[in-house]
């Protein structure tokens, strides 16, 4: 098993596009949580999803969204975007939807906006 | 709410000698705490979590409860630690991480 698969790893785009991210949890897993993590922070919870539904969502705007599909791979949508939303988007998986046992993260998308 | 404090941006220190990373949290629940490392080049990965009370890599830590801390220590360092540390609290679907201590062993 590879772990945490996110795509692209690098990405620049311009203020007022869309953008979308993309994880494929390890084989198994059924939760998985986005991440944004700016410079000299530690990361921030976005989403997490469990079972292909929404079970918890940071304070994030509604430009952000995601999505699990049936295979537990998910999207990280962003639109609208601005400057400050230049981060390392985390995805990280884990076997419950209650935290308390190990996350497993990706290597991470960095999006650059201009 | 969850809020997980790391008062230390920066810490370096020598060869052999002991660290202690400090952790402060904030809960009302019970709390799962972790800690997670990021190894340079590298995905951050969980190091220890408090419930399983054992040492990783020499490292070792212990929550208080009463003080709302979870430090970590290790007795002698190696250069091999050098690295990012997050403190993590788990919570009913989310973890809350501090704002990582960036450790630096040297020879």
């Amino acid at each position: 098993d590879a772990g945490v698969t996110q795509s692209p790893t690098h990405l620049i785009k311009t203020r007022g596009q869309h953008v979308t991210l993309r994880c494929s949890p390890i084989s198994g897993h059924k939760s998985v949580s986005w991440y944004q993590q700016v410079l000299g922070q530690g990361p921030q919870f976005i989403f997490q999803y469990y079972e292909k539904e929404e079970r918890g969502r940071g304070n994030f705007p509604d430009r952000f969204s995601a999505r699990q599909f049936p295979n537990y791979s998910s999207e990280l949508n962003v639109n609208a975007l601005l400057l400050g939303d230049s981060a390392l988007y985390l995805c990280a998986s884990s076997w419950e939807r209650i935290m308390n046992t190990e996350a497993f993260f990706g290597q991470g998308t960095r999006l650059t906006v201009v | 709410a969850q809020r997980v404090t790391q008062p230390e941006k920066l810490l370096s220190v020598f060869k052999g000698a002991p660290v202690e990373l400090k952790c402060n949290y904030s809960y009302s629940g019970s709390p799962e705490l972790f800690w997670y490392v990021q190894y340079s080049r590298q995905r951050l990965q969980l190091l220890l979590r408090h419930i399983s009370r054992e040492s990783i890599k020499g490292f070792t830590a212990d929550l208080n409860k009463g003080e709302t801390s979870f430090h970590l220590k290790k007795p002698f360092a190696q250069e091999e630690d050098s690295a990012m540390y997050y403190c993590a609290l788990g919570g009913d679907y989310k973890l809350s991480f501090g704002a990582g201590t960036t450790v630096t062993v040297r020879a």
